[in-house]
């Protein structure tokens, strides 16, 4: 099946520790992006990239990093300096065509602070 | 900076009753989208608009981005249960980043 693939869906983790949320997409799409989203809330960006080993900070992109060594591959890292990681978070990937850009998301990862 | 408000945050309707949810940009954007996010599930892109005072439909589904590119609204005629979930527009500022609206949660009373 074509599409963005996140994993885990669920993920606890401990107070001071790192944690890496995959993206991967098989749809040869150049630019993915990473968001946030807090209950009731909207997407907020992380961090995108447009092109393989290039990527530029979103608006909350303190406290987490990304890389873009491969085309299908957008890993995000949660680091222990993101004061408040318990959210939603939402990997995409942009078809770009001359009638417009299509986003698609994956399912998500639920990440929890305990 | 570049911001995309939407209202309303919520919306009850009874089941057949007509929605509509509205995007303002303070300044032009390069094109618009609109995305349904199911409860519990992701969003999933429902379509993009480009020129300005463009009008598409889909079935049940109105979108319309103003004539400056500064606003746009998404109208569902004849609301079904099938409609419930929160409905997000996003902005394109030119620049490859989307700016999503905070949402209109749409809930159904049968």
């Amino acid at each position: 099946d074509g599409g963005i693939t996140q994993s885990p869906k669920y993920l606890f983790r401990k107070e001071g520790q790192n944690v890496t949320l995959s993206c991967e997409q098989n749809l040869n799409h150049d630019a993915m992006y990473w968001y946030r989203q807090d209950p009731g809330q909207g997407l907020r960006l992380i961090y995108y990239s447009q092109i393989v080993n290039d990527f530029q900070k979103g608006d909350i992109a303190e406290g987490y990093s990304v890389s873009r060594e491969k085309k299908e591959s957008f890993p995000l890292t949660v680091t222990s300096a993101q004061k408040n990681p318990t959210a939603f978070y939402l990997c995409a990937s942009i078809a770009r065509s001359r009638g417009g850009n299509t986003i698609y998301f994956g399912e998500g990862s639920w990440l929890t602070v305990v | 900076g570049q911001q995309v408000m939407q209202i309303p945050q919520y919306q009850h309707v009874q089941e057949g009753e007509d929605f509509t949810t509205y995007c303002n940009s303070s300044t032009t954007l390069s094109n618009i989208q609109w995305y349904k996010q199911r409860p519990g599930g992701h969003p999933v892109f429902l379509i993009q608009l480009v020129k300005s005072g463009e009008v598409k439909k889909q079935k049940r589904l109105t979108f319309q981005f103003g004539e400056a590119k500064k606003n746009s609204s998404l109208h569902i005629t004849a609301t079904q249960t099938t409609d419930v979930g929160t409905y997000f527009c996003a902005g394109n500022f030119g620049n490859e980043k989307l700016t999503f609206g905070t949402g209109t949660r749409l809930t159904i009373i049968p």
